[in-house]
């Protein structure tokens, strides 16, 4: 089966740093996404890895361990509206690109 | 601006009344999802539309059928509606593709669906 896990919650202050980690266990990885959802809201894509290493993006980083199964999502100079879900989807290769999603990681982001 | 469509985005029924939620996509992707989130849960995959071809997951239950009349619009039929499908109905596309950033799937703003 498809099994990824992330933290269910996690608190931080405005602008502080808040490191977001995701662990899977897939077959047939073909990238890893990370996606920002509001409450109410649909996802918004944040970033891809598919090779190991970092993926800066603004105060967005992504981080990815093939080998461990290990994503991580970091968030810089944090303000209010980074309160969300943060979703963690790997792309497996099923004869098609399916994304399998975590459950999310819900960010609260207090003054 | 290109962008994925849901209409309505909230939508209220009744125990076993048949409803349809529609998408719409003007980015012209191959492919077109559906996924039903509920409170706090992931997005989990109902079916999706490469092209023309329909593909359902294992474990979506008969009462959900979809269709896709063209490119553009994907529905979503749910026949006969229980409590448990109460949830977020989310559309999303796709470029189709096996590498990159192909597989982005760019979403719609979602149906919530009541169930009464």
């Amino acid at each position: 089966g498809q099994n990824i896990d992330q933290p269910t919650e996690m608190t931080a202050t405005e602008g502080a740093i808040v490191q977001i980690n995701c662990t899977y266990q897939t077959s047939g990885f073909n990238g890893l996404f990370w996606y920002q959802q509001h409450a109410g809201e649909a996802p918004t894509f944040l970033s891809y890895n598919v090779l190991d290493g970092l993926e800066e993006k603004g105060r967005f980083s992504s981080f990815l361990s093939r080998s461990k199964g290990y994503s991580y999502l970091l968030l810089k100079e944090l303000q209010m509206k980074d309160s969300a879900s943060y979703l963690c989807a790997v792309r497996i290769d099923t004869g098609f690109q399916k994304l399998v999603f975590g459950t999310g990681t819900r960010l609260l982001v207090s003054p | 601006d290109a962008m994925v469509i849901q209409n309505p985005r909230y939508q209220v029924t009744q125990f076993g009344k048949p409803v349809t939620l529609s998408c719409s996509q003007t980015l012209n992707h191959n492919v077109m999802y559906w996924y039903q989130q509920k409170s706090s849960q992931a997005p989990k995959l109902l079916f999706h539309y490469y092209d023309k071809d329909f593909n359902n997951e294992a474990d979506t239950p008969d009462n959900f059928q979809s269709r896709r009349p063209n490119t553009s619009f994907c529905f979503l039929d749910i026949r006969s509606p229980g409590l448990g499908d109460a949830a977020m109905y989310l559309c999303a596309t796709s470029r189709g593709g096996t590498s990159g950033l192909a597989g982005e799937q760019f979403f719609g703003p979602g149906t919530r669906l009541t169930v009464l």
